[in-house]
């Protein structure tokens, strides 16, 4: 059963056309929350961490906002070079506790058309 | 400054061969981790190093699977006998542990065993 959920897998947007990235995830005593952008043949680019409900950051057309049970990643007027897969990850779930161990979600592959 | 760095960046090598692959963290890092990212799989938590601490080898999905760190910085990860499944994009991250738990990873490693 995956414990990190990101939805959709998938998701295309004309240029301007502003949406959300969803990421749900069960862990008990959430020890933070990392946002991730993938572009292909990369590693991981680190965007953002939030540590409790209720928390927002922010990065240029980029904000992610945490609630007790997921995360979204809201992209206001979106460019071309914003499609990227966007990963989030948990630490604790499968590492006994230890926080150094994330858990990824799939990702969702986001494609912005000019 | 210099991120993560990681070598070769690609990796062609035949079934029962060992293959090394390298990890130069960030400098200043004291935690060294390596995943591995599977055609359309998240990332996989292998191996962790803190500092002179033991590592944390339970993400090794077997025991032809090994890691050191040397000096505390440059780390290999050793693959024996590969086989086909473990054909993937190994990925090497690295963070200040005591400043949360932001990794930041290098642009992986492609293996293809065939």
């Amino acid at each position: 059963e995956d414990q990190v959920t990101q939805s959709p897998e998938a998701l295309r947007l004309q240029e301007g056309e502003s949406s959300s990235l969803n990421c749900s995830y069960t862990v008990s005593g959430l020890r933070g929350l990392f946002w991730y952008r993938q572009d292909p043949g990369k590693g991981p680019e680190f965007l953002f961490t939030l540590y409790s409900a209720g928390e927002e950051k922010e990065k240029e057309r980029l904000k992610a906002t945490l609630t007790k049970k997921e995360s979204f990643l809201h992209i206001t007027a979106p460019k071309p070079e914003d499609s990227a897969t966007y990963l989030c990850a948990v630490p604790g779930i499968r590492g006994g506790g230890s926080n150094y161990k994330l858990t990824f979600g799939k990702g969702t592959l986001l494609t912005v058309n000019p | 400054g210099a991120g993560v760095s990681q070598s070769p960046s690609n990796k062609v090598t035949e079934k029962g061969k060992d293959v090394e692959l390298r990890c130069d963290p960030i400098s200043g890092h004291t935690a060294l981790y390596w995943y591995r990212q599977s055609l359309g799989q998240g990332l996989e938590f292998l191996i962790y190093f803190q500092g002179n601490s033991a590592p944390d080898k339970s993400g090794l999905p077997s025991d032809r699977f090994s890691a050191e760190r040397t000096g505390g910085s440059v780390s290999t990860l050793t693959i024996q006998r590969t086989q086909q499944e473990d054909s993937a994009v190994y990925l090497c991250a690295s963070s200040l542990r005591k400043i949360s738990y932001e990794q930041y990873f290098g642009p992986g490693t492609r293996l293809t065993v065939t």
